[in-house]
């Protein structure tokens, strides 16, 4: 079983949807939590940033962690073409960053 | 512009070859890593360092050997190519292991097959 599982999708929705993206994950130690996007044939980059447990927002975007059910998640409002992305979440253990497979998102216009 | 350049960006290799992948930062981060991206598996970590000429091992190290004689570079080799290490590599910098509010800086990758 892996340390952090995350659904591949592809998870297609029409434009100006609300968009959940999941990962859950098995150790109680990780307390940093966050979510990358990466483009087609780019590198990832950190979209949201968690400390513990708790919601954090940004704009269109939303991090919610429960620590108690071990599940992040990661909520796109008003959601856009330019969101059709990769969407990797990572949590920290130790000495390194333990990645989800990620989520391919697809906004049909 | 400030950030991670990756060199070179596609590779082609013959089982048995070698080569080495060039990451250079300038954003004056101590922590650099090296990873693979495969479909389905998500990033994979093969070796990090935590400042000039210190590295270490990550999840899948075997086949690969790391240098960082200067803070702002990190080279990966590979000392005799096998096909299973067809994948697309990536260089990351940060300030911190958990990359904080800055996150990781990745590169743009290096598309490398081995036939």
């Amino acid at each position: 079983q892996k340390e952090v599982e995350q659904d591949p999708g592809p998870l297609s929705v029409p434009e100006g949807a609300i968009v959940s993206l999941n990962c859950t994950y098995s150790n109680s130690a990780f307390q940093y939590f966050m979510w990358y996007r990466q483009y087609s044939r780019k590198g990832p980059e950190l979209l949201m940033y968690t400390y513990s447990s708790g919601n954090k927002e940004d704009g269109r975007f939303t991090a919610q962690v429960d620590k108690s059910s071990k599940y992040i998640s990661l909520f796109i409002r008003d959601s856009q073409p330019s969101d059709s992305a990769t969407y990797l979440c990572a949590m920290d253990s130790n000495y390194q960053l333990i990645w989800g497979a990620g989520t391919k998102l697809i906004i049909k216009p | 512009n400030a950030g991670v350049t990756q060199t070179p960006k596609f590779r082609v290799l013959k089982t048995g070859q070698s080569m080495t992948l060039l990451c250079a930062q300038d954003m004056n981060h101590e922590y650099m890593y090296w990873y693979r991206q495969d479909p389905g598996m998500g990033l994979r970590l093969i070796h990090y360092s935590v400042g000039e000429g210190t590295t270490a091992k990550g999840e899948v190290p075997d086949g690969y050997n790391v240098s960082r004689l200067k803070k702002q570079n990190f080279l990966l080799g590979l000392e005799s190519a096998a096909p299973s290490q067809t994948s697309v590599y990536f260089c990351a910098s940060s300030y911190s292991i958990t990359g904080d509010n800055y996150g990781y800086t990745f590169g743009s990758g290096t598309r490398l097959t081995v036939v």
